[in-house]
Protein backbone atom coordinates (compact mmCIF):
# COMPACT_ATOMS: atom_id res chain seq x y z
CA UNK A 1 0.00 0.00 0.00
CA UNK A 2 1.35 3.21 -0.97
CA UNK A 3 1.09 6.15 1.59
CA UNK A 4 2.19 9.61 1.05
CA UNK A 5 2.75 11.48 4.70
CA UNK A 6 1.90 15.38 4.28
CA UNK A 7 3.24 17.66 7.41
CA UNK A 8 2.57 20.04 8.95
CA UNK A 9 -1.26 19.57 8.96
CA UNK A 10 -2.14 23.01 10.02
CA UNK A 11 -0.51 26.00 9.87
CA UNK A 12 -1.29 29.90 10.52
CA UNK A 13 1.46 32.23 10.32
CA UNK A 14 1.16 36.24 10.01
CA UNK A 15 1.54 37.88 6.74
CA UNK A 16 5.54 38.44 5.08
CA UNK A 17 6.88 34.84 7.42
CA UNK A 18 8.37 32.30 5.48
CA UNK A 19 7.03 28.37 5.42
CA UNK A 20 8.00 25.08 4.11
CA UNK A 21 5.17 21.81 3.52
CA UNK A 22 6.65 18.45 2.88
CA UNK A 23 5.38 15.12 1.30
CA UNK A 24 7.11 11.87 2.13
CA UNK A 25 6.70 8.92 1.08
CA UNK A 26 8.50 5.63 0.71
CA UNK A 27 7.33 4.47 -2.73
CA UNK A 28 8.84 5.93 -6.14
CA UNK A 29 6.40 8.51 -8.09
CA UNK A 30 6.97 8.72 -11.94
CA UNK A 31 5.86 12.41 -11.07
CA UNK A 32 4.01 14.62 -8.01
CA UNK A 33 1.82 17.28 -8.39
CA UNK A 34 0.69 20.00 -5.96
CA UNK A 35 -2.41 21.78 -5.72
CA UNK A 36 -4.01 24.46 -3.96
CA UNK A 37 -8.04 23.70 -2.63
CA UNK A 38 -10.38 26.79 -1.43
CA UNK A 39 -13.73 26.06 0.33
CA UNK A 40 -16.34 24.66 -2.01
CA UNK A 41 -14.04 24.36 -4.95
CA UNK A 42 -12.10 21.26 -6.53
CA UNK A 43 -8.19 21.37 -6.54
CA UNK A 44 -6.30 23.04 -8.72
CA UNK A 45 -2.72 22.86 -9.92
CA UNK A 46 0.16 24.56 -9.19
CA UNK A 47 2.72 22.61 -10.28
CA UNK A 48 4.17 19.17 -11.59
CA UNK A 49 7.47 17.75 -11.19
CA UNK A 50 8.70 15.27 -12.77
CA UNK A 51 12.78 14.61 -12.48
CA UNK A 52 14.54 13.84 -9.23
CA UNK A 53 16.12 16.75 -8.08
CA UNK A 54 13.93 19.15 -10.08
CA UNK A 55 12.81 22.54 -8.60
CA UNK A 56 10.15 24.84 -10.13
CA UNK A 57 9.18 28.44 -8.94
CA UNK A 58 5.89 30.18 -9.33
CA UNK A 59 6.35 33.21 -8.24
CA UNK A 60 6.77 33.02 -4.87
CA UNK A 61 6.15 29.39 -4.45
CA UNK A 62 9.43 26.91 -4.90
CA UNK A 63 8.27 23.51 -5.69
CA UNK A 64 11.34 20.20 -5.15
CA UNK A 65 11.21 16.93 -5.86
CA UNK A 66 13.61 14.51 -4.07
CA UNK A 67 16.24 12.79 -5.89
CA UNK A 68 15.36 9.73 -5.35
CA UNK A 69 11.31 10.82 -6.21
CA UNK A 70 9.94 9.85 -3.32
CA UNK A 71 9.52 13.52 -1.58
CA UNK A 72 8.52 16.86 -2.21
CA UNK A 73 8.62 20.07 -0.24
CA UNK A 74 6.53 23.61 -1.33
CA UNK A 75 8.53 26.78 0.26
CA UNK A 76 6.32 29.72 0.22
CA UNK A 77 8.41 33.11 0.74
CA UNK A 78 7.20 36.19 2.24
CA UNK A 79 3.18 34.84 2.50
CA UNK A 80 0.05 36.72 1.59
CA UNK A 81 -3.33 35.99 2.96
CA UNK A 82 -4.38 35.12 -0.64
CA UNK A 83 -2.30 31.83 0.00
CA UNK A 84 -4.84 30.66 2.15
CA UNK A 85 -6.15 27.59 1.30
CA UNK A 86 -5.89 23.48 1.97
CA UNK A 87 -2.48 22.14 -0.18
CA UNK A 88 -2.15 19.14 -1.48
CA UNK A 89 0.20 17.27 -2.97
CA UNK A 90 -0.10 13.66 -4.98
CA UNK A 91 1.84 11.40 -6.20
CA UNK A 92 1.63 9.70 -9.52
CA UNK A 93 2.11 6.31 -10.09
CA UNK A 94 1.53 3.78 -12.96
CA UNK A 95 -0.09 0.15 -11.96
CA UNK A 96 -0.97 -3.04 -13.94
CA UNK A 97 -1.46 -0.51 -16.66
CA UNK A 98 -3.63 2.03 -14.60
CA UNK A 99 -2.13 5.87 -14.40
CA UNK A 100 -3.23 6.17 -10.80
CA UNK A 101 -2.62 8.87 -7.93
CA UNK A 102 -1.99 9.03 -3.83
CA UNK A 103 -2.89 11.98 -2.28
CA UNK A 104 -0.84 13.97 0.85
CA UNK A 105 -3.56 14.38 3.37
CA UNK A 106 -3.40 18.30 3.16
CA UNK A 107 -1.31 21.06 4.65
CA UNK A 108 -4.37 23.58 5.63
CA UNK A 109 -2.97 27.07 5.62
CA UNK A 110 -4.07 30.37 6.99
CA UNK A 111 -2.15 33.84 6.56
CA UNK A 112 -3.13 36.35 8.90
CA UNK A 113 -3.08 40.00 7.44
CA UNK B 1 -18.11 24.20 -20.81
CA UNK B 2 -14.42 24.43 -20.64
CA UNK B 3 -13.90 22.57 -17.42
CA UNK B 4 -15.01 19.47 -14.86
CA UNK B 5 -19.10 19.83 -14.37
CA UNK B 6 -20.21 18.08 -11.44
CA UNK B 7 -23.97 18.13 -10.46
CA UNK B 8 -25.39 18.13 -8.22
CA UNK B 9 -23.22 20.79 -6.04
CA UNK B 10 -25.17 19.76 -3.13
CA UNK B 11 -27.21 16.64 -1.87
CA UNK B 12 -29.09 16.21 0.91
CA UNK B 13 -30.58 12.67 1.31
CA UNK B 14 -31.69 10.42 4.11
CA UNK B 15 -30.12 7.35 5.39
CA UNK B 16 -30.90 4.28 3.23
CA UNK B 17 -31.93 6.06 0.12
CA UNK B 18 -29.72 6.01 -2.98
CA UNK B 19 -28.14 8.50 -4.71
CA UNK B 20 -26.42 9.59 -8.21
CA UNK B 21 -23.77 12.07 -8.67
CA UNK B 22 -22.79 13.49 -12.33
CA UNK B 23 -19.51 14.06 -13.90
CA UNK B 24 -19.05 15.99 -16.96
CA UNK B 25 -15.43 15.25 -18.21
CA UNK B 26 -13.28 18.02 -20.60
CA UNK B 27 -14.58 17.17 -23.80
CA UNK B 28 -11.78 14.91 -25.32
CA UNK B 29 -10.61 13.23 -21.84
CA UNK B 30 -9.76 9.73 -22.29
CA UNK B 31 -9.49 9.20 -18.42
CA UNK B 32 -11.97 9.78 -15.60
CA UNK B 33 -11.27 9.62 -11.96
CA UNK B 34 -13.64 9.91 -8.69
CA UNK B 35 -12.36 10.54 -5.62
CA UNK B 36 -13.87 11.14 -2.03
CA UNK B 37 -12.82 13.69 0.58
CA UNK B 38 -13.47 14.10 3.85
CA UNK B 39 -13.58 17.07 5.99
CA UNK B 40 -11.14 19.32 3.78
CA UNK B 41 -8.62 16.37 4.33
CA UNK B 42 -7.19 14.41 1.34
CA UNK B 43 -8.66 12.86 -1.58
CA UNK B 44 -9.78 8.94 -0.84
CA UNK B 45 -9.17 7.12 -4.92
CA UNK B 46 -12.48 5.56 -5.87
CA UNK B 47 -12.85 4.26 -9.41
CA UNK B 48 -10.46 5.35 -12.15
CA UNK B 49 -11.99 5.21 -16.76
CA UNK B 50 -9.49 4.69 -19.20
CA UNK B 51 -10.47 4.86 -22.65
CA UNK B 52 -12.25 2.05 -23.33
CA UNK B 53 -10.97 -0.77 -21.02
CA UNK B 54 -12.03 -1.86 -18.06
CA UNK B 55 -12.62 0.51 -14.97
CA UNK B 56 -10.24 0.13 -12.14
CA UNK B 57 -12.55 -0.30 -9.02
CA UNK B 58 -9.87 -1.16 -6.85
CA UNK B 59 -10.88 2.12 -4.73
CA UNK B 60 -14.39 1.63 -3.90
CA UNK B 61 -15.13 1.08 -0.41
CA UNK B 62 -18.17 -1.17 -0.66
CA UNK B 63 -20.82 -3.23 -2.91
CA UNK B 64 -22.89 -0.09 -2.76
CA UNK B 65 -20.99 2.30 -4.60
CA UNK B 66 -20.78 1.58 -8.52
CA UNK B 67 -19.76 4.23 -11.21
CA UNK B 68 -20.49 4.10 -14.96
CA UNK B 69 -19.36 5.81 -17.97
CA UNK B 70 -21.49 6.09 -21.08
CA UNK B 71 -20.08 6.59 -24.33
CA UNK B 72 -16.62 7.44 -23.15
CA UNK B 73 -17.56 10.67 -21.99
CA UNK B 74 -20.75 11.62 -18.63
CA UNK B 75 -19.87 9.60 -15.56
CA UNK B 76 -22.07 8.68 -12.85
CA UNK B 77 -21.02 7.42 -9.62
CA UNK B 78 -24.03 5.85 -7.54
CA UNK B 79 -24.41 4.92 -3.96
CA UNK B 80 -26.89 2.35 -3.05
CA UNK B 81 -28.26 2.24 0.06
CA UNK B 82 -26.63 5.44 1.90
CA UNK B 83 -25.36 5.38 5.04
CA UNK B 84 -23.91 8.56 7.45
CA UNK B 85 -20.00 7.70 7.09
CA UNK B 86 -21.09 8.58 2.88
CA UNK B 87 -21.40 11.92 4.10
CA UNK B 88 -18.05 13.70 2.03
CA UNK B 89 -17.54 15.73 -0.68
CA UNK B 90 -17.10 13.81 -3.75
CA UNK B 91 -14.83 15.04 -6.54
CA UNK B 92 -14.35 13.94 -10.12
CA UNK B 93 -11.37 14.95 -12.27
CA UNK B 94 -10.86 14.22 -15.86
CA UNK B 95 -7.21 14.21 -18.01
CA UNK B 96 -6.01 13.71 -21.49
CA UNK B 97 -3.17 11.35 -21.37
CA UNK B 98 -0.86 10.28 -19.10
CA UNK B 99 1.56 13.41 -19.67
CA UNK B 100 -1.06 15.67 -18.72
CA UNK B 101 -2.40 16.67 -15.31
CA UNK B 102 -5.73 15.95 -13.90
CA UNK B 103 -8.26 18.56 -14.02
CA UNK B 104 -10.86 18.80 -11.11
CA UNK B 105 -14.47 19.86 -10.69
CA UNK B 106 -15.71 21.35 -7.96
CA UNK B 107 -17.31 18.41 -6.29
CA UNK B 108 -20.59 17.16 -4.97
CA UNK B 109 -21.30 17.60 -1.37
CA UNK B 110 -23.42 14.60 -0.34
CA UNK B 111 -24.64 15.24 3.46
CA UNK B 112 -26.76 11.84 4.58
CA UNK B 113 -29.30 12.90 7.48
Amino acid sequence: TQLLEQSPQFLSIQEGENLTVYCNSSSVFSSLQWYRQEPGEGPVLLVTVVTGGEVKKLKRLTFQFGDARKDSSLHITAAQPGDTGLYLCAGAFTTSGTYKYIFGTGTRLKVLA
Amino acid sequence: GAGVSQSPSNKVTEKGKDVELRCDPISGHTALYWYRQSLGQGLEFLIYFQGNSAPDKSGLPSDRFSAERTGGSVSTLTIQRTQQEDSAVYLCASRADSNQPQHFGDGTRLSIL
